[in-house]
C-alpha cells in the first residue's frame, strides 16, 4: 500500500538558519498539507496546497514559511529563518478530492538550538 | 476561535471492554469528521471518517455523529492492548483544513 514519505526524520539546526523539509505524497493525491505538532500539544494546520498553489494557510504560516512542489513528486516546506519556537514535529499529509480524507507521513522532528 | 473539545483523560479500560470517546466542535459548517489514532512519537493514522448523522461501523470501531448537537464520538469494542494510544478528533473546518482536538489517551489494561 502506498505511503507518504518524509525526509529527514530528524533535523537539528541553529536558530536563524534555513531548513527545507521534504515530502513525497501518494501519487494519486491532489491535495497536500503541512501540519505541525509542538511536543505535548495538539496537531495544528499550517497550509494546504492544490493545483500548484496555496489554497489556505493558517495564522502560523507567516512570511518565514513557504511551500513548493518543484517536480511531480516532491512537496517541500521551507522555513527561512528558524526560531526556537519552530521546534516541533512537522507532518506532511495528502488526500484526494473524493472524501476529504487526509493521510499523514511519518513526520520530521525539527529541533532548533 | 473554532474549537474542538475532547474530554480529559487518560481513559483506562480493561482488555475486552468498550472504550467511549467524545468530542464537541464549534463550527456548525463542518461537514466531514475524522478520528485519528496517534501512538506516542508517531504520526496520526486515520481510523474513521463520518459525514452524515448517525452511526458508522468499521470493524471494532463505531463513530457516531450528531450535527445538531455538534458532537461526534468513537466507540472501541473489545479493546486490545494495541489500542492504547491517543485518539484525535478532527472536523474539517472548510477547504480541507482539519482542526484537531488535544486528544483522548486510552490505556487498555491486560
Amino acid at each position: 500500500e502506498p505511503e507518504v514519505t518524509q525526509t529527514p526524520s530528524h533535523q537539528v539546526t541553529q536558530m536563524g538558519q534555513e531548513v527545507i523539509l521534504r515530502c513525497v505524497p501518494i501519487s494519486n493525491h491532489l491535495y497536500f498539507y503541512w501540519y505541525r505538532q509542538i511536543l505535548g500539544q495538539k496537531v495544528e494546520f499550517l497550509v494546504s496546497f492544490y493545483n500548484n498553489e496555496i489554497s489556505e494557510k493558517s495564522e502560523i504560516f507567516d512570511d518565514q514559511f513557504s511551500v513548493e512542489r518543484p517536480d511531480g513528486s516532491n512537496f517541500t516546506l521551507k522555513i527561512r529563518s528558524t526560531k526556537l519556537e519552530d521546534s516541533a514535529m512537522y507532518f506532511c499529509a495528502g488526500g484526494d478530492m473524493q472524501n476529504n480524507e487526509q493521510f499523514f507521513g511519518p513526520g520530521t522532528r525539527l529541533t532548533v538550538l | 476561535q473554532k474549537e474542538v473539545e475532547q474530554n480529559s483523560g487518560p481513559l483506562s479500560v480493561p482488555e475486552g471492554a468498550i472504550a467511549s470517546l467524545n468530542c464537541t466542535y464549534s463550527d456548525r459548517g463542518s461537514q466531514s469528521f475524522f478520528w485519528y489514532r496517534q501512538y506516542s512519537g508517531k504520526s496520526p493514522e486515520l481510523i474513521m471518517s463520518i459525514y452524515s448523522n448517525g452511526d458508522k461501523e468499521d470493524g471494532r470501531f463505531t463513530a457516531q455523529l450528531n450535527k445538531a448537537s455538534q458532537y461526534v464520538s468513537l466507540l472501541i469494542r473489545d479493546s486490545q492492548p494495541s489500542d492504547s494510544a491517543t485518539y484525535l478528533c478532527a472536523p474539517d473546518y472548510g477547504n480541507n483544513r482539519l482542526a484537531f482536538g488535544k486528544g483522548n489517551q486510552v490505556v487498555v489494561i491486560p
